[in-house]
């Protein structure tokens, strides 16, 4: 089957400072990735697409300066949350299309203090 | 705009019972739709997927079945164990582009 690698798991940051997400498909190419945001108890929500060799699509409402959307190559997707505040905290999920349907990374548990 | 609703929001059933989780969809142009469970603070594992072609998936216990044209998805769980427990979502692929919609999920609790 395919997966979807994302790292890091976790990762604690003060407020103010950027994190990287990475996502990686290691089994088949993903010209396309997609973002996730889920807080507690609720489902995902889309933030934004990656296309590779292009500029991510992001959705409504979500700030493209703020979250900045990398898709280099066929394998690799990188999110980076800049200037991160408390309320940026959360669970940061990726995932792409493969032939088994879509795929999701572990996830990234993001906390800014 | 398609709309994927999940009934029950929560269930809790002692081992071995069958059980049922139902999805409902308002677009039935649909292109496939996925099952996947998440356990907490993980990501998604994917457990079936039906193309809109299909009438049903299986894979082990978990059996799938999907009805197009009354927009609705149930997956069957057989004999159900402690380490079913997890949240299972459903989630509805249009034919137009890639962009999955998500139901809010049916948190299921398996009692030993």
């Amino acid at each position: 089957g395919a997966v979807v690698s994302q790292h890091p798991s976790w990762v604690i940051c003060k407020s103010g400072t950027s994190v990287k997400i990475e996502c990686r498909s290691l089994d088949f190419q993903a010209t396309t990735m997609f973002w996730y945001r889920q807080f507690p108890k609720q489902s995902l929500m889309l933030m934004a697409t990656s296309n590779e060799g292009s500029k991510a699509t992001y959705e409504q409402g979500v700030e493209k300066d703020k979250f900045l959307i990398n898709h280099a190559s066929l394998t690799l997707s990188t999110l980076t949350v800049t200037s991160a505040h408390p309320e940026d905290s959360s669970f940061y999920i990726c995932s792409a299309d493969s032939n088994y349907g879509y795929t999701f990374g572990s996830g990234t548990r993001l906390t800014v203090v | 705009k398609q709309e994927v609703t999940q009934i029950p929001a929560a269930l809790s059933v002692p081992e071995g019972e069958n059980l049922v989780l139902n999805c409902s969809f308002t677009d039935s142009a649909i292109y496939n739709l996925q099952w996947f469970r998440q356990d907490p603070g993980k990501g998604l594992t994917s457990l079936l997927l039906i193309q809109s072609s299909q009438r049903e998936q299986t894979s082990g216990r978990l059996n799938a079945s999907l009805d197009k044209s009354s927009g609705r998805s149930t997956l069957y769980i057989a004999a159900s164990q402690p380490g079913d427990s997890a949240t299972y979502l459903c989630a509805v692929r249009g034919t137009s582009g890639s962009r999955l919609t998500f139901g809010e999920g049916t948190q299921l609790t398996v009692n030993p």
